[in-house]
């Protein structure tokens, strides 16, 4: 089975603007979770979709949203850029997100705010 | 309160030692623990997961889990230097969040 893929890999766009990214999860998983990873922060939890519905939600401000389509896939937006928000973008997919599933990561998207 | 605390490190063993990973969490609801590796540069991938009290053993690696103490561990037998990486222990809570630790970064030297 082909793996987590996140479009595009890398990112450079300058404070104020908005940015899409996209994840595709592995064949059969339902449900997708996002995480933005940063060297002072670690990873930490942005949202989760299953069956296009948000089930979870981390702390993170309104200008960061999610949906997810019916074929699984998911994208995440941000809006108004801030410096802050440069980091890499981590994509997740488990079968169903149930206590004992496994996440799976994609590659990631660099995000570069300048 | 931080909700899952690794020691930052960095931890350095020599070749062929045992390394040795520690976590602990505070919601006592938790049901699946994870130990993730990530290489600079590089997504997380995953190495163990456990979900009962004990040891659980899959080739050099060893997790550990007690609810009890709220305390998970991730041992490495025989370190090579292939394993010099972060580690990152994750935690999924009552609530079906995965919670990560910050990491710790394991050298292991030749």
């Amino acid at each position: 089975k082909a793996g987590v893929t996140q479009t595009p890999r890398y990112l450079i766009k300058t404070r104020g603007q908005q940015v899409t990214l996209s994840c595709s999860p592995i064949s059969g998983h339902r449900s997708v979770s996002w995480y933005q990873q940063t060297p002072g922060q670690g990873l930490q939890f942005l949202f989760e979709y299953f069956s296009e519905t948000q089930r979870n939600k981390g702390n993170f401000p309104g200008r960061f949203s999610g949906r997810q389509f019916s074929n699984s896939r998911s994208e995440m937006n941000v809006s108004t850029l801030e410096l802050g928000d440069s980091a890499l973008y981590l994509c997740a997919s488990s079968l169903e997100g149930s206590s004992t599933d496994t996440q799976y990561f994609g590659p990631g998207t660099r995000l570069t705010v300048l | 309160q931080k909700e899952v605390e690794q020691n930052s490190g960095p931890l350095s063993v020599p070749e062929g030692a045992i390394a040795s990973l520690n976590c602990t969490y505070s919601d006592r609801g938790s049901q699946s623990f994870f130990w993730y590796r990530q290489y600079s540069g590089k997504s997380p991938e995953l190495i163990m997961s456990i979900y009962s009290n004990g040891d659980k053993e899959d080739g050099r690696f060893t997790a550990q889990l007690n609810k009890a103490s709220q305390y998970v561990s991730l041992l490495i037998r025989d370190s090579q230097p292939s394993d010099s990486a972060t580690y990152l222990c994750a935690v999924k809570g009552s609530n079906y969040k995965l919670t990560f630790g910050k990491g710790t970064l394991l050298t292991v030297n030749p």
